[in-house]
Order: structure tokens, then sequence, then C-alpha cells
């Protein structure tokens, strides 16, 4: 069955920077892409960004532009967001969702700036 | 970018009634609009892609339609299960957006 195991919580200090995991199983790794989504506490889903895990080809939200960067690691089926220059406004939980779709969501990571 | 819109905010139900919620698109994208279920502390769910194809597993009563702009998920008849956030989401256009929601509430 497919899966996407995220990693675990963090905490993290304004300014520092933070790396969530995203292990997916269950499927041809290569054939979906993977897309990241936040949720401040409250709040609605923010679409972050795509990652293509066929070829790395990736597209961001404007507004994370120059913070975030997705990258993938065929040999394990993972991928990774990294978001540099935290600030409170970046406290939320993070989801990591298959394909442009979003059929298959993994369990969330919530990341306290 | 591509602003999704969902009147409104919440809507009173009560149980074994009609839902319809609404999504709107700033401009048109195609039938590429999906529904996703929320519940407190829980990870979003995929209900309906293609803007009418139920995801795997999710029952009839759930069925969305439009094309275009306009969008409407409809709840034929609402269990008690079914209270919960629900958000549109488009992907015709980069970057994807999400409408803000509408929370469905026992009335």
């Amino acid at each position: 069955q497919v899966q996407l195991v995220q990693s675990g919580a963090e905490v993290k200090k304004p300014g520092a920077s933070v790396k969530v995991s995203c292990k997916a199983s269950g499927y041809i790794f290569t054939t979906y892409g993977i897309t990241w989504v936040r949720q401040a506490p409250g709040q609605g889903l923010e679409w972050m960004g795509w990652i293509s895990a066929y070829n790395g080809v990736t597209h961001y939200a404007q507004n994370l532009q120059g913070r975030v960067t997705m990258t993938t690691d065929t040999s394990t089926s993972t991928v990774y967001m990294d978001l540099r220059s935290l600030t409170s406004d970046d406290t939320a939980m993070y989801y990591c969702a298959r394909a442009w779709e979003l059929d298959f969501w993994g369990q969330g990571t919530l990341v306290t700036v | 970018e591509i602003v999704m819109t969902q009147p409104p905010g919440t809507l009173s139900v009560s149980p074994g009634e009609r839902a319809t919620l609404s999504c709107r698109a700033s401009q048109t994208i195609s039938n590429n609009l999906a529904w996703y279920q929320q519940k407190p502390g829980q990870a979003p769910r995929l209900l309906i892609y293609g803007a009418s194809t139920r995801a795997t597993g999710i029952p009839a009563r759930f069925s969305g339609s439009g094309s275009g702009t306009e969008f409407t998920l409809t709840i034929s008849s609402l269990q008690s299960e079914d209270f919960a956030v629900y958000y549109c989401q488009q992907y015709n256009n980069w970057p994807r957006t999400f409408g803000q929601g509408t929370k469905v509430e026992i009335k």
C-alpha cells in the first residue's frame, strides 16, 4: 500500500533552517512527484511547492522562493524539504503528498520556531 | 496566481440533509480541481479529483461538478463523520493554490 512517512517534529530558533524528509513506499517512486503543503495553527492549507521524482524539476510558491529547496534521493525513495531563515510565521504542520492531486498524504511534521 | 474562493466560511447543516459547497477560480482551470476533507488533528484526505471523479474508497454520497471557474462539492446526506473542513485546490497552473476552506458544522 502507498505510504508517505515523514520525519519527526522539530523545534528551531529564528534564523535557523529545517530539513523535513518524506519517505515513499508502495509504488514506483519516480512515477509521481511530491507536493509540500503547510498549515499554520488554526489556519488553512498553503501550497509550498512540488518536485518531480523523475527528474528533480521543481516549482515553488512565490512567497517562499529563495528560502525553500526541495530535493529527492531516488536510492531511498525520499524527498526532502529544506526551509531557511525561519521566523515565527513558519511555525506550522508540514505535509508531503503524492502527485498533483495529492492522493496520499504523509502524517505531518510539526515545525515550531 | 489563481485565487480560489470558497464561500461561505462556515456551513451549518443538519444530519441527513444535503450540503452544497462552492469553489470559484479567478481564471479558468478546466477541470483540474480537487476537493479535500480535513478533520481536527488529521492530514487532509482526497475526496474528488478532476472536478468530478471520486477518489478510491470515497462514499457515493460525495459528488463533484463544474468546469472552468465554478465548482461544487455536494454531500447528499450528511453523516456524523462528514462534519469537517473542506478545501478545494486547483492544479491547472503553477503555483497550485487552495481555497480558504469551508467548515461544515452541525446545525
